[in-house]
């Protein structure tokens, strides 16, 4: 069974600050996806990531696919409250029609 | 936007009723999916369907049931509900972006079964 493990489970901190993120599994992904939730909403996509060492920018957030496509992370720097949600990576399979969800990330940020 | 609706929204019932839920999609999207959210355990996969009448299982499908007789639709039904399936369910479908099967979203459904 593939499995996601997403660290840290929960996450406050300043205005300002900078964090990161972090997606592992022993499994090798053809592909990984980052989410944002926000609360009463669906997972709504930020960036997928398909080749090792990949790393993608969306303003203030960095995601880098780890080399043997097994990891992944998030950073944002100068975090703003309205980056507050609940953070989701996800993977897909090498050769199956679905994606394996992580349990989930809480971003809180405090003014 | 993927164009998914889900209804209805919000539903709350009672311990062995039949619960129905709609997913509606405008895109002519081939796979469907049906996910519960519940704290500590994040998205889990219900069932999904790769077509007309084409529907798998996924990892918590025990007391749930699908059906998919048209592509823009996707059932899921439990027969009889249970206060353990108190949750929120996600419709998704699966698009191709950026390279790599992506899966978007719509609302959600609250179900609360007392």
């Amino acid at each position: 069974t593939q499995l996601l493990e997403q660290s840290p489970q929960f996450l406050s901190i300043q205005e300002g600050e900078n964090l990161t993120v972090y997606c592992n599994s022993s499994s090798v992904f053809s592909s990984l996806q980052w989410y944002r939730q926000e609360p009463g909403e669906g997972p709504v996509l930020l960036v997928t990531v398909v080749t090792g060492g990949e790393v993608k920018k969306l303003k203030r957030l960095t995601f880098q696919f780890g080399d043997a496509r097994k990891d992944s992370s998030l950073h944002i720097t100068a975090a703003q409250p309205g980056d507050t949600g609940l953070y989701l990576c996800a993977g897909a399979a090498l050769s199956a029609s679905k994606i394996i969800f992580g349990s989930g990330t809480r971003l809180s940020i405090r003014p | 936007d993927a164009g998914i609706t889900q209804s209805p929204r919000h539903k709350v019932t009672e311990t062995g009723t039949p619960v129905t839920l709609r997913c509606h999609q405008t895109e002519n999207h081939r796979y469907m999916y049906w996910y519960r959210q519940d704290p500590g355990h994040g998205l889990r996969l219900i069932h999904y369907s790769y077509g007309v009448k084409d529907t798998d299982k996924g990892e918590v499908s025990d007391g749930y049931s699908v059906s998919r007789s048209k592509t823009e639709d996707f059932l899921l039904t439990l027969e009889s509900a249970t206060s353990s399936q108190t949750s929120v369910y996600f419709c998704a479908i699966k698009s191709l972006a950026g390279g790599a099967d992506t899966q978007y979203f719509g609302p959600g459904t609250r179900l609360t079964v007392l």
